[in-house]
């Protein structure tokens, strides 16, 4: 079936710098892959929508400068949490869908729990 | 727009029934089921594109109610490994992003 690998798993940060989460599909091209943040005891909340080649789309109140996302390559999605703070601390997930596939589910990666000291 | 899910939380022993319900107020294309553990990613489990659409997977089944717009999930006889958090998520047209009830948190006994 469809992988979507994500790293790191965990990433531990001091407050003010940057952080890049990578997203890859690794057995099928995804055109649009999705991040999602999860805070404790909560749901997963669509953060932006990653278009490969094209700018990305943001949900509302999420700041795109501060989110960066790359979509450079059709399996690669990367996501720059810029001049991290306490409160970015949470766990990031990627989902791309595989649409050649059968089934039609969409993929999430494992997850990067980030923490801002 | 978010599904509601209900129940928030049920506690079950081993080898009891239980269901989950999705619902939406807006049409809905299909929907899609995930656990998710403590600490890890969501993982899928089905999803239903038709309405009147059934299936199961082992002792898990779901079903889509397109008229009423709405999906259950039903787990029978649960095993230890079923608790999680159960989340639906729903797709009002193609190749939009899934978007997720607040998850309804399962917990099986001994």
């Amino acid at each position: 079936g469809a992988v979507v690998s994500q790293h790191p798993s965990w990433v531990i940060c001091k407050s003010g710098t940057s952080v890049k989460i990578e997203c890859r599909s690794l057995d099928f091209q995804a055109t649009t892959m999705f991040w999602y943040r999860q805070f404790p005891k909560q749901s997963l909340m669509l953060m932006a929508t990653s278009n490969e080649g094209s700018k990305a789309t943001y949900e509302q109140g999420v700041e795109k400068d501060k989110f960066l996302i790359n979509h450079a390559s059709l399996t690669l999605s990367t996501l720059t949490v810029t001049s991290a703070h306490p409160e970015d601390s949470s766990f990031y997930i990627c989902s791309a869908r595989d649409t050649t596939g059968v089934g039609y589910g969409y993929t999430f990666g494992s997850g990067t729990r980030l923490t801002v000291v | 727009q978010q599904p509601v899910q209900s129940p928030q939380a049920v506690i079950l022993r081993e080898g009891e029934d239980a269901v989950i319900n999705c619902s939406s107020s807006k049409a809905l294309y299909s929907v899609h089921w995930y656990r998710q553990k403590h600490g890890e990613a969501p993982v899928f489990l089905m999803i239903l594109l038709k309405g009147g659409e059934q299936k199961g997977h082992e002792k898990i089944s779901a079903s889509f109610n397109e008229k009423k717009q709405q999906s259950s999930l039903y787990l029978t006889a649960s095993q230890l490994s079923y608790s999680g958090t159960y989340f639906c998520g729903t797709l009002h047209s193609g190749n939009t992003p899934l978007v997720f009830g607040k998850g309804t948190r399962l917990s099986v006994i001994a």
